[in-house]
């Protein structure tokens, strides 16, 4: 069945950049969008980015415009999320997930377990 | 953006009693394209990523129980666990995909054992 499995917990300095993958598997890769989400410790979800993994045209969230990047690489499956000038409130979980439709895209059926982002000085 | 607002925050259901969650979209999820309300329900337990229960506002995904239900169109939604079960627990999200692409989800209703 499909899966996504995500890399492994992040520390990182305040200024600094992150980049998270997200590998598939089990399904059709080019096939279905992906999304990453992001959730705050004791908050709520947050939508960040989607991308298309067939032609690799994405779009993301205004308040991340400038310094998120997705981007992905086909022959491995992978999607990547990285988000520059960290800051203290960009720590959170990271998932990515898939997205339900391989046409327009609507909700998010597979979900990654998640990875911990923590900014520290 | 749509701005999705769910209540109340938390609640708390005996077991075998039934829950409802309200979440209400602040304009329409109604599609007149397809006549789809693109509303998702998600279930959180803890240390664990969301899990889709509900799409298409009614629909329920393969393998998620038959208690629970969704309900609702245009800017007001429900999700009903009709017999609250102890592996309920968690929190739960509304989500709009219909301002593709802008999803917004609520801010959760937490679900607890009384």
């Amino acid at each position: 069945q499909a899966q996504l499995e995500q890399s492994g917990a992040e520390v990182k300095k305040p200024g600094t950049s992150v980049k998270i993958s997200c590998k598939a598997s089990g399904y059709s890769f080019r096939t279905y969008y992906m999304h990453w989400v992001r959730q705050a410790p004791g908050q709520g979800l947050e939508w960040m980015a989607i991308i298309n993994p067939s032609g690799g045209s994405t779009s993301y969230a205004e308040k991340f415009q400038g310094r998120l990047t997705v981007t992905r690489d086909t022959s491995t499956s992978t999607v990547y999320m990285e988000l520059s000038s960290l800051r203290f409130e960009d720590t959170a979980v990271y998932y990515c997930a898939r997205d339900s439709s391989n046409i327009i895209p609507s909700y998010m059926d597979v979900w990654g377990k998640g990875t911990t982002v923590i900014v520290s000085s | 953006d749509i701005v999705m607002t769910q209540s109340p925050d938390s609640l708390a259901v005996s077991l075998g009693e039934r829950a409802t969650i309200s979440c209400k979209s602040s304009q329409s999820v109604f599609k007149s394209s397809n006549k789809k309300n693109h509303l998702a329900w998600y279930q959180q337990k803890v240390g664990q990523p969301p899990k889709v229960l509900i799409y298409w506002a009614s629909t329920r995904e393969s393998g998620v129980p038959e208690r629970f239900s969704g309900s609702g169109s245009e800017t007001d939604f429900t999700l009903t666990i009709s017999s609250l079960q102890a592996e309920d627990v968690g929190i739960y999200y509304c989500q709009q995909y219909y301002s593709s692409p802008k999803w917004t989800f609520g801010q959760g209703t937490k679900v607890e054992i009384k």
